[in-house]
């Protein structure tokens, strides 16, 4: 089973310029998140999507970052303009929540991460 | 405020000696636990996952454990190997408001 697949892996780009992650999530699993990871730090939740719908964009900084979840599968998320300070792993992660009791959880599956350098 | 503290920030230990690694939540209320490992470069890959009636959980030479009463878990790692070097999360769960705290990781570097 292929797992949380994104990309681009690696990307460098200037301050000021837009960048884009693209994120396709494991088959069936109706939840998809996007977190930031700075070094040395546990990922943060940017955004969460159940099927299409953002249901937790709180974190989410509104004025440059953007994200799209169009046909409830793979989801984009777009930084404009990018500045020093985005320099991150971006990450993306999926899980199902059907069939199970809110009680146990759902296992988070990551992608391998988009790692950013804004210089 | 939903907090996640780990502890030691940072470990090194040698090759084939055991370690144990803290996790101290103020979640609430709790649902679930996890902890992943998370290799330099690479996605977190989930470890364990708990829920408030269990209180230890086994995946080869890791062992979790949960006390929910002191809201503590640990993280036992057995005859470490270099492939343990990495970093360790530790991830709390609220009831039914389907958001994760994140803890900031514990680093272990296995030596030989």
């Amino acid at each position: 089973e292929a797992g949380v697949v994104q990309s681009p892996r690696y990307k460098i780009i200037e301050k000021k310029q837009p960048v884009a992650f693209w994120c396709n999530p494991i088959s069936g699993h109706n939840t998809l998140y996007w977190y930031r990871q700075n070094l040395g730090q546990g990922p943060e939740l940017l955004i969460r999507y159940e099927n299409e719908e953002a249901v937790d964009d709180s974190q989410l900084p509104k004025d440059r970052f953007s994200a799209e979840r169009l046909k409830g599968v793979d989801s984009t998320l777009k930084i404009q303009p990018a500045e020093l300070g985005d320099s991150a792993v971006y990450l993306c992660a999926s899980s199902s929540s059907i069939g199970r009791r809110k009680s146990s959880g759902n296992t988070i599956y990551f992608g391998e991460g988009s790692w950013l350098t804004v210089v | 405020k939903n907090q996640v503290e780990q502890s030691p920030q940072s470990l090194i230990i040698l090759e084939g000696k055991n370690c144990t690694l803290q996790c101290n939540y103020t979640v609430s209320p709790f649902s679930n636990l996890r902890w992943y490992k998370q290799d330099t470069g690479r996605g977190p890959v989930s470890l364990t996952i708990m829920t408030f009636s269990e209180n230890t959980k086994s995946n080869g030479r890791y062992t979790a454990t949960l006390d929910a009463d002191t809201k503590q878990s640990s993280l036992h790692i057995t005859a470490s190997q270099l492939s343990d070097s990495a970093s360790y999360i530790c991830v709390v769960s609220a009831y039914n408001a389907g958001k994760s705290t994140f803890g900031d990781g514990t680093t272990l570097t296995v030596k030989p």
